[in-house]
């Protein structure tokens, strides 16, 4: 079975803090992908990063960066200098190769940047 | 521009009544899925369709029921028989997946079903 935990439920940071959300994955498939979703307050999930299992090298997107870390199960999201546009839930999901695509995603991490 | 479409919004639903929600795609994606969110508990998925005239159950299908007699919409029901029904819905799809990885999910703007 397949298990996504985002153990952080909610973060607040003050505006131009770094914060890193963690993500902790579960799967018996050695192949499979890791995405990163961004849920603003109107409501669609919205895609920022996807990353397949034998591809771990870390990955910057502006202010946004990604560690990937097969050794431990981890795919943390880090969002450098915060901004209050970046107050959303975050989820982070795992979806294995070949057959249909069920998504397991974590429960979210809910980021409130206080300006 | 393509995408997803879910109407409407914000939904109302007496006690004891069934109601549908509408998603239409125009990504041209075979596959479709619902998905039920709750606070703190993540998405969880209601049903799914990977081709026209085809659906699964998900984990929690219960109280629900859809049809997809065309490839761009995948309207679900909510039925009287689901007991906790006030929930954010979120409608998504996908290419299947032995045509090439994209992105994962296209998703939806959501309904969000209260009853009262």
């Amino acid at each position: 079975a397949q298990k996504v935990t985002q153990a952080q439920t909610e973060i607040s940071v003050v505006e131009k803090e770094d914060v890193t959300l963690d993500c902790v994955y579960e799967t018996r498939d050695t192949t499979y992908y890791l995405f990163w979703y961004k849920q603003p307050p109107s409501g669609e999930l919205v895609f920022l990063i996807r990353r397949n299992s034998f591809d771990e090298q870390n990955e910057i997107s502006g202010r946004y960066s990604w560690n990937f870390q097969k050794s431990t199960s981890s795919f943390n999201f880090t969002i450098t200098a915060s901004q209050v546009v970046d107050s959303a839930v975050y989820f982070c999901a795992l979806i294995r190769s070949g057959g249909y695509q069920k998504v397991t995603f974590g429960t979210g991490t809910k980021l409130q940047v206080i300006p | 521009d393509g995408g997803i479409t879910q109407s409407p919004k914000y939904l109302f639903r007496k006690e004891g009544q069934n109601v549908t929600l509408s998603c239409e795609q125009n990504l041209n994606h075979d596959a479709m899925y619902w998905y039920r969110q709750d606070p703190g508990q993540g998405l969880r998925l209601i049903y799914y369709s990977q081709i026209v005239n085809d659906f699964q159950k998900g984990d929690i299908a219960e109280g629900y029921s859809v049809s997809r007699e065309k490839k761009e919409s995948f309207p679900l029901t909510v039925t009287s028989a689901q007991k906790n029904p006030t929930a954010f819905y979120l409608c998504a799809s996908s290419m299947v997946w032995g045509q090439g990885v994209g992105n994962g999910y296209t998703f939806g703007s959501g309904t969000r079903l209260t009853v009262v």
